[in-house]
């Protein structure tokens, strides 16, 4: 059974703090990793996705891989208020188009 | 604009009633999904369809059904054997980058 697991939180941060929210998973074989943003009764947006070891960033989004802890994070810096959601994070098996998702973090940015 | 349409918004069921929940897209993608989400529960997969005329049971697949007669459409029929639907529901495509979701239709059961 592959799974992702994620802290439910809630995770709270001051406003213009580095939020880190965090993720695991059980699949080795995962290759492809995506982060999603949900708001409250909305539908989740991806906002970043990464497939090698080590950092990716685009713009305060910095997504970190680590295949061998099977550990992926996704860092938000000068967080604001905007930033408040529950974030999902996926998987993505080698020759599958099935992503599996975490139960998400819900973020709470505090003006 | 290419994207998914999910219809409708909010959708209230009665007691033995089946409902059918609309999910088109104009995005050329040939993998659909139907997803259901519970608060706390995360994203459950219910079926998900990589080519027209073929479908695959997900997680949850009991008490619904789906069809896919064309590349753009995935509707997904929620009947009378399932019996706690209320549910925010999700369809997406898969885009080469992870998944576009629609907007979610909303189900209650009255």
């Amino acid at each position: 059974q592959k799974e992702v697991e994620q802290n439910s939180g809630p995770l709270s941060v001051p406003e213009g703090a580095i939020a880190s929210l965090n993720c695991t998973y059980s699949d080795r074989g995962s290759q492809s990793f995506f982060w999603y943003r949900q708001y409250s009764g909305k539908s989740p947006e991806l906002i970043m996705f990464i497939y090698s070891n080590g950092d990716k960033e685009d713009g305060r989004f910095t997504a970190q891989l680590n295949k061998a802890s099977q550990y992926v994070s996704l860092l938000i810096r000068d967080s604001q208020p905007s930033d408040s959601a529950t974030y999902l994070c996926a998987s993505q098996g080698a020759g599958s188009y099935q992503l599996t998702f975490g139960k998400g973090t819900k973020l709470s940015v505090i003006p | 604009d290419g994207g998914i349409t999910q219809s409708p918004k909010y959708l209230f069921r009665k007691e033995g009633q089946n409902v059918t929940l609309s999910c088109e897209q104009n995005l050329n993608h040939d993998a659909m999904y139907w997803y259901r989400q519970d608060p706390g529960q995360g994203l459950r997969l219910i079926y998900y369809s990589q080519i027209v005329n073929d479908f695959q049971k997900g997680d949850i697949a009991e008490g619904y059904s789906v069809s896919r007669e064309k590349k753009e459409s995935f509707p997904l029929t929620v009947t009378s054997a399932q019996k706690n639907p209320t549910a925010f529901y999700l369809c997406a495509s898969y885009s080469g980058f992870g998944y576009t979701f629609g907007s979610g239709t909303r189900l209650t059961v009255v």
